[in-house]
């Protein structure tokens, strides 16, 4: 049930782009995008509701499509601060459960 | 509080022994999830509530694993007769609505288990 992510890891330099992918096998109502720091807890980055809706933040935005019930998270001239471990999380249509998924290490060098 | 607070961070337990984790999400939040991380991976879902209500429970490993809220805010995961493939982070995360629909999930800093 868990929703797949890609890559497992990424190593970039500083400035340069990555794009994480997101998949699940179950329908489904909204994709969230959090990040964790090494010890701390996950931080809420951004939720999309509807089928191809892409949203931003910052530098960072994400498209999501129903249809293929995959989400893709954009990072643009990527910043020392982007490292840590991408999480997708997926709310079933009731609700009543939230995934993570696999987790992309994301680690940015000078 | 502003925050989800999560009590006690730092847990050590002999093997058998029962321990007791504490959430207390924000206040007037009616979702509150349990989750359980192991090292290097990502939380996994044990249970969810919706205020006092324990919604879905599938993913409690076994029935050593108890959860409650009893009056709809702080929340309390047991673990009886704890084994060591329970050492793990366990995260509280809440939110206001069941669906949230612009803010994702408020976690809190999670409890670190270890059995010995």
């Amino acid at each position: 049930q868990q929703p797949v992510q890609s890559p497992q890891a990424v190593i970039l330099r500083e400035g340069e782009d990555a794009v994480i992918n997101c998949s699940s096998s179950k329908a489904l109502y909204s994709v969230h995008w959090y990040r964790q720091k090494h010890g701390e807890a996950p931080v809420f980055l951004m939720i999309l509701l509807k089928g191809g809706e892409q949203k931003g933040h910052e530098k960072i935005s994400a498209s999501f499509n129903e249809k293929k019930q995959q989400s893709s998270l954009y990072l643009t001239a990527s910043q020392l601060s982007y490292s840590g471990t991408y999480f997708c999380g997926m709310t079933s249509n009731t609700g009543n459960q939230f995934y993570f998924g696999t987790g992309t290490s994301l680690t940015v060098i000078p | 509080g502003a925050g989800v607070s999560q009590s006690p961070r730092y847990k050590v337990a002999k093997r058998g022994q029962d321990v007791a984790l504490r959430c207390d999400p924000i206040s007037g939040h009616v979702s509150l999830f349990w989750y359980q991380q192991a090292l290097g991976q990502g939380p996994e879902f044990l249970t969810y509530f919706q205020n006092e209500a324990q919604l879905d429970k599938s993913g409690l490993p076994s029935d050593r694993f108890f959860a409650e809220r009893p009056e709809g805010s702080v929340s309390t995961l047991k673990i009886q007769r704890t084994q060591q493939e329970d050492s793990a982070v366990y995260l509280c995360a809440s939110s206001l609505v069941g669906r949230p629909t612009q803010h994702g999930y408020t976690f809190g800093s999670g409890t670190r288990l270890t059995v010995v």
